[in-house]
């Protein structure tokens, strides 16, 4: 089945500066990746995704690009606010019913 | 997102004790998830429903049971067969079962008295 990893597991950076996660994956036939943010105690929500038709995909300080021959893609938040510091998962699928496998997750800490 | 509701919030239970987890959604979603999440790791799936009356293993699913009789509702029981309890456990919809994105509920966290 598929494997998804990611890295790093924390990860720290002063407020304003960028931040970049990254993720691999195993299965060649996974098509969809999304990105949840998860706030402590809180459920994990959508924050953006990406198929396998496009490489790169932006929505305001968010960015999600995928690399299909290297099985990678990565997370990239600009200008952070310490308001982003939570958990962020990664997850593949490849449209089967079984739906998302998820990474371990990387916990973000914005410092002021 | 305020359509898929979890109860109760946090839970106990006794040793050889059955407990059940609700989960309700109105969002006219098809398929529903369970998924448990312990400390530092990722979500692993419990079981999924991609219509009523139909639910397949995931990849934990021992000592858990479920049951998909109506469309909005996806209740998880935890039975005393399941030896390691403690952890987050969050219920998920989506639209349909091909690369549609998840809505979380707010999860149950269950602990062991």
């Amino acid at each position: 089945g598929e494997n998804v990893e990611q890295h790093p597991s924390t990860l720290s950076v002063q407020e304003g500066d960028s931040a970049v996660i990254k993720c691999t994956y195993s299965d060649s036939a996974s098509n969809y990746f999304p990105w949840y943010k998860q706030e402590l105690g809180k459920r994990p929500q959508l924050i953006i995704d990406i198929r396998s038709n496009v490489g790169e995909k932006k929505d305001q300080r968010i960015a999600v690009t995928l690399n299909k021959t290297a099985k990678h893609f990565s997370l990239h938040i600009t200008e952070t606010q310490p308001e982003d510091s939570a958990v962020y998962f990664c997850a593949a699928s490849r449209g089967s019913a079984r739906q998302l496998t998820f990474g371990s997750g990387t916990q973000l800490t914005v410092l002021p | 997102d305020g359509g898929i509701t979890q109860s109760p919030k946090y839970l106990f239970r006794k040793e050889g004790q059955n407990v059940t987890l609700s989960c309700e959604q109105n969002l006219n979603h098809d398929a529903m998830y369970w998924y448990r999440q312990d400390p530092g790791q990722g979500l692993r799936l419990i079981y999924y429903s991609q219509i009523v009356n139909d639910f397949q293993k995931g990849d934990i699913a021992e000592g858990y049971s479920v049951s998909r009789e109506k469309k909005e509702s996806f209740p998880l029981t935890v039975t005393s067969a399941q030896k390691n309890p403690t952890a987050f456990y969050l219920c998920a919809s989506s639209i349909g079962s091909s690369n549609q994105p998840q809505h979380f509920g707010d999860g149950t966290r269950l602990s062991i008295l």
